[in-house]
């Protein structure tokens, strides 16, 4: 069964920190898609990431970056230099060949000035 | 510009009432989906639909029904709304192809309490 752990319920940093974000996920599917979105205190979902199981590289995207290991089904987001606007929740998200998404519980993100 | 919105934005309603939640979008998206936002829970799939005339079950479909008649809009019915219902719902679009695994768009949800 297709499945999505964020084990960090909540994190708190202080500005400028560094700070990673945990997903690990379940599927069988050798074919599939890894999400990340935001969620931000005013409640839309951004769209922040895409992946797709055959591509492994690493993406970065100015203070973001995300480490896609299928060794350890795994997918975590790191943001550098975090600042306050960055406090949101985020989801990590899996789809598979199935078309469905699958969720996780999200991480609620709190970057103290 | 495309989008996708959804109203009402906020709704108060009493148990054993039906409500229904519109979801609009021009995006010209094939796949449509419904999800509801429960503390703890994540995001959990209500309803789907691949096109026009079809909808499909998710995770949390009990007391919930959809229906596709056009490209555009999905909305989300509930029969006889119950307290458990209270949540915040969020529609969502994607892909000009039928099953494409897409990236998800989101709607900017809908608040909904049932008293």
């Amino acid at each position: 069964a297709q499945k999505v752990t964020q084990a960090q319920t909540e994190i708190s940093v202080v500005e400028k920190e560094d700070v990673t974000l945990d997903c690990v996920y379940e599927t069988r599917d050798t074919t599939y898609y890894l999400f990340w979105y935001k969620q931000p205190p005013s409640g839309e979902l951004v769209f922040l990431i895409r992946r797709n199981s055959f591509d492994e590289q690493n993406e970065i995207s100015g203070r973001y970056s995300w480490n896609f290991q299928k060794s350890t089904s795994s997918f975590n987001f790191t943001i550098t230099a975090s600042q306050v606007v960055d406090s949101a929740v985020y989801f990590c998200a899996l789809s598979d060949t199935g078309n469905q998404f699958y969720f996780g519980t999200g991480t609620s993100l709190t970057v103290i000035p | 510009d495309a989008e996708i919105t959804q109203s009402p934005r906020h709704k108060i309603t009493e148990t054993g009432r039906q409500v229904t939640l519109a979801c609009h979008q021009t995006w010209n998206h094939n796949n449509m989906f419904w999800y509801r936002q429960d503390l703890g829970h994540g995001l959990r799939l209500i309803h789907y639909s691949y096109g026009v005339q079809d909808t499909n079950k998710g995770e949390v479909s009990d007391g919930y029904s959809v229906s596709r008649s056009n490209t555009e809009d999905l909305p989300l019915t509930l029969e006889s709304a119950a307290s458990s219902q209270t949540s915040v719902y969020f529609c969502a679009s994607s892909g000009e192809r039928e099953f494409s695994t897409d990236t998800q768009y989101f709607g900017p949800g809908t608040r909904l309490t049932v008293l």
